[in-house]
């Protein structure tokens, strides 16, 4: 079936410099995204989210930005810090009102590496 | 904000024995739970979703009568790991939904080591 899918699956960055996380998605019906962070051995942590009916959505140091024209959806960080070092997962929501109208669908994930 | 309490954190047993990992929510009520596995490197796939006082939906592959959900209470869900096998090893995580709170709040996750 549909599922969300991620370009690239490790990403290494300088202490300091902006990281940009991308995820591809692949049903058109999905109206709610999310963008979490997993550390070795945690479960995963919210960072920010967006509707479909927005292109932008910004946060402390984050910025997801959605495109759906061509079903892409990325994640920027600013000043990426030693702490942000995590595999990284988008998810998606078809919405609606069915059983299944509130489960998230991850993508793969990528692992960012933040070099000091 | 809204957490939730996954328990145990980690977990060796024999194959063949049953284990039981909770999941509560500590300060609102879970109207909907997730189970997800996850094994190294790799995302997280559904395994079923449990509404409070329903039977839980199991997503295509999963055994409903391997993995044995609960979700008897508002504030508590428990997935049960019956006659484990060393394939069934992973990483356990649970997520809950409210509809008075927004988004989604996951445990810390469980790694079982099947022996």
């Amino acid at each position: 079936g549909e599922s969300v899918g991620l370009h690239l699956p490790t990403l290494s960055v300088q202490e300091g410099d902006n990281s940009i996380i991308n995820c591809a998605y692949s049903n058109s019906a999905s109206d709610y995204f999310i963008w979490y962070k997993q550390e070795s051995g945690k479960g995963p942590q919210f960072i920010i989210d967006i509707r479909s009916n927005m292109d932008k959505r910004q946060g402390q140091r984050v910025t997801v930005l959605l495109n759906k024209t061509v079903k892409h959806l990325s994640l920027q960080i600013a000043a990426t810090q030693p702490g942000d070092s995590a595999v990284y997962f988008c998810a998606e929501n078809i919405g609606g009102s069915g059983a299944g109208s509130y489960q998230l669908t991850f993508g793969k994930g990528t692992k960012l590496s933040v070099i000091p | 904000g809204a957490v939730v309490s996954q328990h145990p954190s980690w977990v060796i047993c024999k194959s063949g024995t049953s284990v039981k990992i909770e999941c509560r929510s500590l300060d609102f009520q879970a109207t909907t739970m997730f189970w997800y596995r996850q094994f190294p490197k790799q995302s997280l796939m559904l395994m079923a979703t449990s509404n409070e006082g329903s039977k839980a939906t199991y997503e295509q592959g999963v055994e409903k009568d391997k993995f044995l959900i609960n979700h008897a209470s508002l504030t508590l869900s428990t997935l049960t790991v019956t006659s484990a096998h060393p394939e069934d090893s992973s990483f356990y995580i649970c997520s809950a939904r409210s509809d008075r709170v927004n988004g989604y709040t996951f445990g810390s996750g469980t790694r079982l080591t099947v022996v």
